[in-house]
């Protein structure tokens, strides 16, 4: 089956580390997201990746870092410069960078602090 | 600024209680308009893309329907398994970064 995995499922960070979150698709999609989940807020993108080793930030990069040296895998690393951590965390991709189709998610990591 | 609002913030039904959920948005060049199911502890689960207003899609009990300035997602007959928050996003531009969400709507079906 097609789909985005997203590994672990929980993660506990304690001060001063970086932790990575991993996102895995095997859908050939182009385009991957990061985004984080809050209560009461939409999701808010952190970064975005159009192909393979380029990224670009969304609205609330800092204290966040990603590569993508692979098309099916979109890596998320929680900097210690990232001060208030405790989220959702949610992978998505989608088929194009152009065009309105839709993005699908992977089932998420919540971040929490140790 | 582009922005989605969606209410209610949640909704309680009885199971066969019918009612609609409410997305508003204010962007510029809307290219798609996405209704999402999430369940808790879960990612969203992608139900539909309106493109254009006017447009109605249905899906089993959920039927999404848009204006220029809004959506409504109509769910008619709910079960308790309907029971999630719902998601609205618009896209906005040419490029896939200008996706923007919603809080959700947390609808509770009670049987």
């Amino acid at each position: 089956d097609g789909g985005i995995t997203q590994s672990p499922k929980y993660l506990f960070r304690k001060e001063g580390q970086n932790v990575t979150l991993s996102c895995e698709q095997n859908l050939n999609h182009d385009a991957m997201y990061w985004y984080r989940q809050d209560p009461g807020q939409g999701l808010r993108l952190i970064y975005y990746s159009q192909i393979v080793n380029d990224f670009q930030k969304g609205d609330i990069a800092e204290g966040y870092s990603v590569s993508r040296e692979k098309k099916e895998s979109f890596p998320l690393t929680v900097t210690s410069a990232q001060k208030n951590p405790t989220a959702f965390y949610l992978c998505a991709s989608r088929e194009f960078t152009g065009g309105n189709q839709p993005q699908h998610f992977g089932d998420g990591t919540r971040l929490s602090i140790l | 600024e582009d922005q989605v609002t969606q209410s209610p913030e949640a909704l309680r039904l009885q199971e066969g209680e019918s009612s609609s959920l409410n997305c508003s948005y204010t962007v510029s060049g809307l290219r798609g308009l996405f209704w999402y199911r999430q369940d808790p502890g879960k990612g969203p689960e992608f139900l539909f893309t309106l493109y254009s207003a006017g447009e109605e899609k249905e899906k089993e009990r959920l039927k999404a329907t848009l204006t220029k300035k809004e959506s409504f997602l109509h769910i008619t007959a709910p079960k308790p398994e309907d029971s999630a928050t719902y998601l609205c996003a618009v896209q906005a531009g040419n490029y896939g970064q200008n996706f923007v969400f919603g809080p959700g709507t947390r609808l509770s079906v009670l049987p």
